[in-house]
């Protein structure tokens, strides 16, 4: 069974960076879509971009265009998501997340499909 | 941008029936899938492409999907299933993956 296992808790300056990594264990990586999607406190859930490794291009929110890098390396199956200029309002948990259906699956992938791996989250503070 | 909207909260008493909605322009025309999130915890798929279960999520859980609103339904509710409930699109003018608001739900 695949599991999306991300880094641990990380506290910043307003103005810095961060770097998020999500590692996939179990299954097979390079050909699922990973996305990156937040949670402030106490809101909603808000998709920031996602990325396919074997394709290696990445797809961003307008709302986060220019702020953020989603990249991966295939060969250790891991995604990352930096945000960069962070602000406080920029706290949030922050999930990686699997597209159900690989690019070689039989009934086809297709950018719709649901999210049906998540990582256990990450929580990035920022405060001065 | 495509905007999904959802109720911010529903309400049942054990045993009925809730129905969650979540509503966009001509979203019939999309696959539409509902997550579940409880506190303290990663969002977990219960409906996929309208009406489809993932494995493991039990038949109470459904869903449909015509004109301008897509719907959850949850028969037979149970205390277990008191938490947040998010519906998700893919918006094929943006290439952009949309959520909705969340909806909580309280079993009474």
């Amino acid at each position: 069974q695949v599991q999306l296992v991300q880094s641990g808790a990380e506290v910043k300056k307003p103005g810095s960076s961060v770097k998020v990594s999500c590692k996939a264990s179990g299954g097979t990586f390079s050909s699922y879509a990973i996305s990156w999607v937040r949670q402030a406190p106490g809101q909603g859930l808000e998709w920031m971009g996602g990325i396919i490794p074997i394709f290696g291009t990445a797809n961003y929110a307008q709302k986060f265009q220019g702020r953020v890098t989603i990249t991966a390396d295939e060969s250790t199956s891991t995604a990352y998501m930096e945000l960069s200029s962070l602000r406080s309002e920029d706290t949030a948990v922050y999930y990686c997340a699997r597209g159900r259906r690989s690019l070689y699956d039989s009934s086809g992938y297709s950018a719709r499909d649901a999210f049906d791996i998540w990582g256990q989250g990450t929580m990035v503070t920022v405060s001065s | 941008s495509y905007v999904l909207t959802q109720p911010p909260s529903v309400s049942v008493a054990p045993g009925k029936t809730a129905r969650i909605t979540c509503g966009g322009n001509n979203i019939g025309s999309k696959s539409v899938h509902w997550y579940q999130q409880k506190p303290g915890q990663a969002p977990v798929l219960v409906v996929y492409d309208d009406s489809d279960r993932p494995s493991g999520i039990p038949e109470r859980f459904s869903g449909s999907n015509s004109g301008n609103t897509a719907t959850l339904t949850i028969s037979r509710v149970e205390a277990g299933d008191e938490a947040d409930y998010y519906c998700q699109v893919w918006d094929s003018s943006s290439d952009h993956r949309v959520f909705g608001g969340g909806t909580k739900l309280t079993v009474l």
